[in-house]
């Protein structure tokens, strides 16, 4: 079962536009919720997270919503730029473990 | 200060035989994870050590798999009797402590069996 799900395989956006990448959860168990870039040939790399007490967490470019009521997490990029285009994984951790559960990942591509 | 480290990048190997990965965790690191990625998927938990306690383990991990973390540095993860089921990509990744301490991934061994 998936317990993480990303249902856009990809997304295309204009550079200097917002991209916005969603993610839905079954587990209301889940406490806490991250989002990774990957580049080809490279492992993830962390971009930022948020705990399951906040709805929203910013970081430069990047912010993160959390709709507990809806299960439902999104990821932010204003201004897009042509290197943020990768492939995004959400994850979660479900409480009393350190595991992450992945999506299936949406591959972003900033175009000019 | 080096990232998280994983040998062999590449293996290619024949159906039935074993393989060993290795895994060097960021130093001062106390958790080390493994997991697998399919094409198309996410990556997916297959288990993670407290310095050399293994504290939990996947139900993906067959008997064939094995890890260890004997001196709670390095990681190595086994294959038994390899399956082309096993063709994956074998990620590892390391973090200070647990809850929310950030994970941070190494490349990866790219495995394939024919």
């Amino acid at each position: 079962d998936q317990q993480v799900k990303q249902n856009s395989p990809s997304l295309s956006v204009q550079e200097g536009r917002i991209s916005i990448l969603n993610c839905d959860y079954t587990n209301s168990m889940f406490d806490y919720f991250l989002w990774y870039k990957k580049y080809p040939a490279e492992g993830p790399t962390f971009l930022i997270s948020i705990s399951s007490i906040k709805d929203k967490n910013e970081d430069g470019r990047f912010t993160v919503f959390l709709n507990k009521s809806a299960k439902h997490l999104s990821l932010h990029i204003v201004p897009s730029q042509p290197g943020d285009s990768a492939v995004y994984f959400c994850a979660a951790t479900p409480m009393n473990t350190d595991k992450l559960i992945f999506g299936t990942g949406t591959r972003l591509q900033v175009f000019p | 200060d080096t990232g998280v480290s994983q040998n062999p990048r590449h293996k290619i190997t024949k159906r039935g035989q074993n393989v060993t990965f290795r895994c060097d965790p960021i130093s001062e690191h106390n958790r080390l994870y493994w997991y697998r990625q399919t094409l198309g998927q996410g990556p997916e938990f297959l288990t993670y050590f407290q310095n050399e306690a293994q504290l939990e383990k996947s139900r993906l991990l067959s008997d064939r798999f094995s890890a260890e973390r004997p001196k709670g540095s390095f990681s190595t993860l086994e294959i038994q009797r390899t399956e082309q089921g096993d063709s994956a990509m074998y990620l590892c990744a390391s973090s200070r402590g647990g809850g929310m301490d950030t994970q941070y991934f190494g490349p990866g061994t790219r495995l394939t069996v024919l």
